[in-house]
């Protein structure tokens, strides 16, 4: 079955840039989709087809997909970007599924 | 706008069965395709079953196949997970999410605020 990787956690400097990976075997051929979780809540779809973004997530947020590796960049981090980040596939081979990568915890110094 | 509210969890025995439901509503229900995720506190998201719009097409997760159905009645605009033969490791909040399209394959646009089940002795 199709695996991606996400580093379970990371830390970043209010005003600092954030990127966060999620690695797949030739990931660049799919479409890859982000959500952000915060404690307590449900996720909500901050990037979807590998760098659109959704109405009413700021452009601070931004997407990129490209051989075996997914980016989610946040620029300039805020302290209430603080957050657990997940990437999201489709699968259809052998048989239709959605991938989830396992999240990665943003903390904000 | 787009609400998804899940309803049906509890604690439950392992070996028993329990049914969810999602009820949706500003949106043409019946024109997308449903997803159930699941999520263990604390842990990842872990997706369970999805849904056409039609209710023609239905897939599950390895962990789940041929003990959970995925079901959906059009006219009362809500979404079912009916779990049997549960285990302690389907313990997790579960929320019911909307896909962009009827078939699904693609993104998960709008969520629930879940339903936590609790299987236990």
């Amino acid at each position: 079955s199709y695996v991606l990787t996400q580093t379970p956690s990371m830390s970043v400097a209010p005003g600092q840039t954030a990127k966060i990976t999620c690695g797949g075997h030739n990931i660049g051929s799919k479409s890859v989709h982000w959500y952000q979780q915060k404690p307590g809540q449900a996720p909500i779809l901050i990037i979807y087809y590998n760098s659109d973004r959704p109405s009413g997530i700021p452009e601070r947020f931004s997407g990129s997909n490209s051989g075996n590796t997914a980016t989610l960049t946040i620029s300039r981090v805020e302290a209430g970007d603080e957050a657990d980040f997940y990437c999201q596939v489709w699968n259809s081979t052998p048989d239709h599924h959605v991938v989830f990568g396992g999240g990665t915890k943003l903390t904000v110094l | 706008q787009v609400q998804l509210v899940e309803s049906g969890g509890g604690v439950v025995q392992p070996g028993r069965s329990l049914r969810l439901s999602c009820v949706a509503s500003g949106f043409t229900f019946s024109r997308y395709a449903m997803h159930w995720v699941r999520q263990v506190p604390g842990k990842g998201l872990d997706w369970v079953a999805l849904i056409s719009s039609d209710g023609s097409l239905k897939f599950y997760a390895d962990s789940v196949k041929g003990r959970f159905t995925i079901s959906r009645d059009n006219s009362k605009n809500t979404l079912y997970l009916q779990m049997n033969n549960l285990r302690a490791e389907d313990t997790a909040v579960y929320y019911c999410a909307k896909d962009l399209f009827e078939n699904g394959g693609s993104y998960f646009d709008s969520w629930g605020q879940g339903t936590l089940v609790t299987a236990s002795s």
